[in-house]
């Protein structure tokens, strides 16, 4: 089974920072792009960021303040949040970018871990 | 523009047809997904490649594209699809686009 767990959330004050992490299993996580994407509360979801083996993406809010990365070694993804703003406050997922035939979406997600920036 | 745009809010009464739509200039060159998110849930995978239903998913659930639009056609809508859906696709940078959603609500 394909299972994607995320941790590290957690109460932060603006301007601290927190590192979350996205623990996967069931598939050869090396040779997924994999992805952050966020809800703040009663809100849609945002992209946040992706990283493949040859590129990394970040949508233009979180540019400069965050760092994706991962660790193929470990099956994890995990997303380094600086200089955290109270609209950074949302649930974050980790979701793997499945494809097929030119087609990419995202499955399947994490539960999420919530973070909340607030003094 | 690197937008998606969705109607907020849709209502369908039970097991009638319902059509969410998603408009956006990305839409022309690339494909869209949707997702359904139901409270307290991760979102879920319905449609992927404008119309491919992944497996496990009821084919009630089905999917088109034309020019600017996308659509996720609902047909015989159920109580248990209440639930929030997004439409998702990519901008001319790669970037992973999210529409802002489509509340359902199944009468």
């Amino acid at each position: 089974e394909v299972l994607l767990l995320e941790s590290g959330g957690g109460l932060v004050k603006p301007g601290g920072s927190l590192r979350l992490s996205c623990a996967a299993s069931g598939f050869t996580f090396s040779t997924y792009t994999m992805n952050w994407v966020r809800q703040a509360p009663g809100k849609g979801l945002e992209w946040v960021s992706s990283i493949s083996s040859t590129y990394i993406y970040y949508a233009d809010s979180v540019k400069g303040r965050f760092t994706i990365s991962r660790d193929n070694a470990k099956d994890s993804l995990y997303l380094q949040m600086n200089s955290l703003r109270a609209e950074d406050t949302a649930v974050y997922y980790c979701a793997r970018e499945a494809y097929s035939s030119g087609w990419y979406w995202f499955d399947p997600w994490g539960q999420g871990t919530l973070v909340t920036v607030s003094s | 523009s690197s937008e998606l745009t969705q109607d907020p809010a849709v209502s369908v009464a039970l097991g009638q047809t319902v059509r969410i739509t998603c408009h956006g200039d990305s839409l022309r060159s690339y494909y869209v997904s949707w997702y359904q998110q139901k409270p307290g849930q991760a979102p879920v995978v319905v449609i992927y490649g404008n119309n491919n239903r992944p497996s496990g998913i009821p084919d009630r659930f089905s999917g088109s594209s034309s020019g600017k639009t996308a659509s996720l056609t609902i047909t015989g809508a159920q109580a248990e699809d209440e639930a929030d859906y997004y439409c998702k696709s990519r901008d001319s940078n790669e970037n992973r686009v999210f529409g802002g959603g489509t509340k359902l609500t199944v009468l």
